[in-house]
Parts: structure tokens; sequence; C-alpha cells
């Protein structure tokens, strides 16, 4: 079973900073199969990031997604206040189909 | 643009079966290319993943949650269905439906979800 985890679980930056948040999987997966959901309190989730690295639909291209094996990460240049929220990383694997990472939790 | 929508009783006593309904619209969900998923999220935690359903049946259920769940789609209605049973007060969440795509695994549309609190 893949296990999926985040860090940090917490980030403290300010407007116009970068964020970098990390997302490792226990075991090597495709980087098709890794995606980044944004979550704001009382919402559901939105997909932001699949395939690693693509921009879901009507995202904007301060959010960019890298990495590959057991490594991924999110970037958010130039955050801005709308961007406090919690960031999960998911895997698509064989068993379990799906798992979501703890999450990082951004405060700006 | 494809809607979900959860349905189903905000409350269910213990031991007993809760039930939820997602109703889609905007698209078939025989449309190839997708699953349909419910995923859970308890108060003030993370994401869990139930499992999810195609059009034809099949069904990919959570291995901690298989022995309770039952997930079924219903293509004349345009709707999938959720059901666990011998629910605790822990099955006390938010319960979200999402489009599931097949090709990279992503959970891109999803319900507003509805609040299931267990208790007598």
């Amino acid at each position: 079973e893949i296990v999926v985890t985040q860090s940090p679980g917490t980030l403290s930056l300010s407007p116009g900073e970068r964020a970098t948040l990390s997302c490792r999987t226990s075991q090597g997966v495709s980087a098709d199969f890794l995606a980044w959901y944004q979550q704001k309190p009382g919402q559901a989730p939105r997909l932001l990031v699949y395939g690693a690295s693509n921009r879901a639909t009507g995202i904007p291209d301060r959010f960019s997604g890298s990495g590959f094996g057991t490594s991924f990460t999110l970037t958010i240049s130039r955050l801005e206040p709308e961007d406090s929220a919690v960031y999960y990383c998911q895997q698509y694997g064989p068993s379990p189909l799906l798992t979501f990472g703890p999450g990082t939790k951004v405060e700006i | 643009q494809v809607q979900l929508q959860e349905s189903g009783p905000g409350l269910v006593k213990p031991s007993e079966t809760l039930s939820l309904t997602c109703a889609v619209s905007g698209q078939s969900i025989t449309s190839s290319g997708f699953y349909w998923a419910w995923v859970r999220q308890s108060p003030g935690q993370g994401l869990e993943w139930i499992g999810s359903v195609h059009h034809s049946g099949s069904t990919f259920y959570s291995p901690s949650l298989k022995s309770r769940v039952t997930i079924s789609a219903d293509t004349s209605k345009n709707q999938f269905s959720l059901e666990v049973n011998s629910v605790a007060a822990s099955d006390t969440a938010v319960y979200f439906c999402a489009r599931h795509a097949r090709n990279w695994g992503s959970l891109d549309q999803w319900g507003q979800g509805t609040l299931v609190t267990v208790s007598s």
C-alpha cells in the first residue's frame, strides 16, 4: 500500500512570496497519476494540477507542479491572500486506487 | 458544465446504514473515460477516498472501508449512490461525490458535500 506524506504541515508566508509544498510517496508512482487540490474552509476541494504538472482548467499560472518518482512539488509563485487554503496531493495507484496526503495548510 | 449534487439524510443512528445519492447533470455518467467517486472528510481532518464506480458496475473500494461499503450506478437516473453499513460515530463526516478522470486518476469535478452525523 502506497503511503503519501506532505510537508510542511503549515506554511506561513506573506503576499507576493513563493510557496513550495512537498509531497512524497512511499513507492515510486507515475507522474501521470499525481494530483494536487486546494480546499478552502467550508468548500469542496478544487483540482489544481493533474499528471504532476498539468494545470486544471481555469487555474492561474502562478500554480505549478513538478516532480517524479517519489518526490513531487507544488509551487505557488507570487502568493495572493485568496491562496490561503489547505493543499492536498493525491496519488492514483493499484491499491488503494486513490490515496490523499494529510495536507499542507498555507497561511497568508 | 457538469454538476454533482449529493443528497440523503443528515443524521443516521449508530449501527444503521448511511445512504447517499449523487445526481449528475450536464454529463451522462456513461461517458467514456470516467469513474464516479465518493470521498469523505471527518471534522477537522483530511480527505479520505471511499470508492469509485464505473457505469458498467465495476467498483473499486478503499481497503479500510471495503467490508462496509457499496457504491452503485443508476444510468437511468444519471446518478450514483453510496451505502455504508454498521455506522459508528467515526463515520461522521462531510461526504463528497466527484467525477474521477480515469486517464489521470484525478477528481476533476466535485459536489458541494453533505454532512452526515452518526448519533442516537
